[in-house]
Parts: C-alpha cells; sequence; structure tokens
C-alpha cells in the first residue's frame, strides 16, 4: 500500500529536550517536505527537499533541522523544542511537478503528529 | 500576500443539500494545480479532488466537483447530498511549478462543515 508514514503519533515533551519525528514514504517520490498546522492560519511549510541531500528552508524553518540521506526517509529534528513549537506536524511527499499530469501531483501526506512541548 | 483565501471560517449544511466552499487564489505561475483536502476530527488529511491549471473542464470526484473559473482565480468545491461524515475541516491548496520547481503546497486557513441531521 502506498503510503507515507510518521512516528510518533503523539509526543509530549519539555523544553530544550532534543527530539527527531521521522517521516518515510515507499512511493519513490523525490520531493518531500514539512508542514505544520496551527489554528487559523492553516497548513504551512517547515522544510522540503529535492532529492537525497538537496534540503532547503520553506517558509518556517527556525527552530527545526531537516536531512535527506534516503530517498525514502526525511525526519525533521527539534535540537531545543520550546512551547511554541506546539503543533500538529505532518510529513508530505510527491513526484517532482509535471505540467498537465493531474494525478501525477498529488501530494501524500503522513497521518500527522501531535507535539506539545511544556 | 495572501495566495490561498478561503473566507468562510465556518459553515453548517443540512444533510442531503448540496454545499460550496470557497476559496480564491492568486499566482502568475501559468502552471499550478488546486487541491482540496479533508481533514475530521481525527487529524489526517485526506485529499478529495485535483484541478490544473490547463485542465479544459471541471474536476468531479464522487459527490465532490470543483467549479473552477480560471479568469476569476476561483476554485470553489461543491458536495453534493451532504452526509453527517462531511463534517470536517476543509482546505484549499494550491502548488505552482515555480522557477525552482520545488512544487510547494499553499493552503488556506481552512472552512470548518458541520452537517445536520
Amino acid at each position: 500500500e502506498a503510503q507515507v508514514t510518521q512516528n510518533p503519533r503523539y509526543l509530549i515533551t519539555v523544553t530544550g529536550k532534543k527530539l527527531t519525528v521521522t517521516c518515510s514514504q515507499n512511493m519513490n517520490h523525490e520531493y518531500m517536505s514539512w508542514y505544520r498546522q496551527d489554528p487559523g492560519l492553516g497548513l504551512r511549510q517547515i522544510y522540503y527537499s529535492m532529492n537525497v541531500e538537496v534540503t532547503d528552508k520553506g517558509d518556517v524553518p527556525e527552530g527545526y533541522k531537516v536531512s535527506r540521506k534516503e530517498k525514502r526517509n526525511f525526519p525533521l529534528i527539534l535540537e531545543s523544542p520550546s512551547p511554541n513549537q506546539t503543533s500538529l506536524y505532518f510529513c508530505a511527499s510527491s513526484n517532482i511537478w509535471r505540467t498537465g499530469l493531474s494525478s501525477y501531483n498529488e501530494q501524500f501526506f503522513g497521518p500527522g503528529t501531535r507535539l506539545t512541548v511544556l | 500576500a495572501q495566495k490561498i483565501t478561503q473566507t468562510q471560517p465556518g459553515m453548517f449544511v443540512q444533510e442531503k443539500e448540496a454545499v460550496t466552499l470557497d476559496c480564491t487564489y492568486d499566482t502568475s505561475d501559468p502552471s499550478y494545480g488546486l487541491f482540496w483536502y479533508k481533514q475530521p476530527s481525527s487529524g489526517e488529511m485526506i485529499f478529495l479532488i485535483y484541478q490544473g491549471s490547463y485542465d479544459q473542464q471541471n474536476a468531479t470526484e464522487g459527490r465532490y466537483s470543483l467549479n473552477f473559473q480560471k479568469a476569476r482565480k476561483s476554485a470553489n468545491l461543491v458536495i453534493s447530498a451532504s452526509q453527517l461524515g462531511d463534517s470536517a475541516m476543509y482546505f484549499c491548496a494550491m502548488r505552482e511549478k515555480g522557477s525552482s520547481n520545488t512544487g510547494k503546497l499553499i493552503f488556506g486557513q481552512g472552512t470548518t462543515l458541520q452537517v445536520k441531521p
């Protein structure tokens, strides 16, 4: 089954304690990204990756790190979490954009990780 | 500037009736796609429907249709014959090809739909 998996699904932690949220996809997608969702703001992109070893900042990258050592995995790292990083996080993957090929451009989302930083 | 605007924070609809969720967008890229996602209270993002900027016909998927008005930069979602299970948050999103082809997805703020029995 084609899917994006994230772990953990729920996490409560304390300020300053490093954590990693894992993301894996089995569709051989080149493009992966992380979003955070906050009330009234929709989803905002944190970081993205076009392929292995190619990553770049999204709209809200402060306080986060990522790596893409393998095509299927794209972990999100919070080196020193703070309460303002309490949010719902989504990992997503897709093919690189192709004009005119509708179904090709869909982004597949993981189930989400609810993070609370105390 | 807001690229995706959903002006209805919350809506009610009677079961079995049709409902339209509004979405306007702003882009100068000729190659883009518009998506609608459903997010139930459990939190996952469920893909509903997609419309490409070059698609000549409005997209349809079962009870979902997308009313695409390119000149007005509007991509409204129409849900026919609403069901109680349609109660959820709905997000409109746009993916532009862009100069670097990142394919980033830009989201609106969402509309909460409640279906009344």
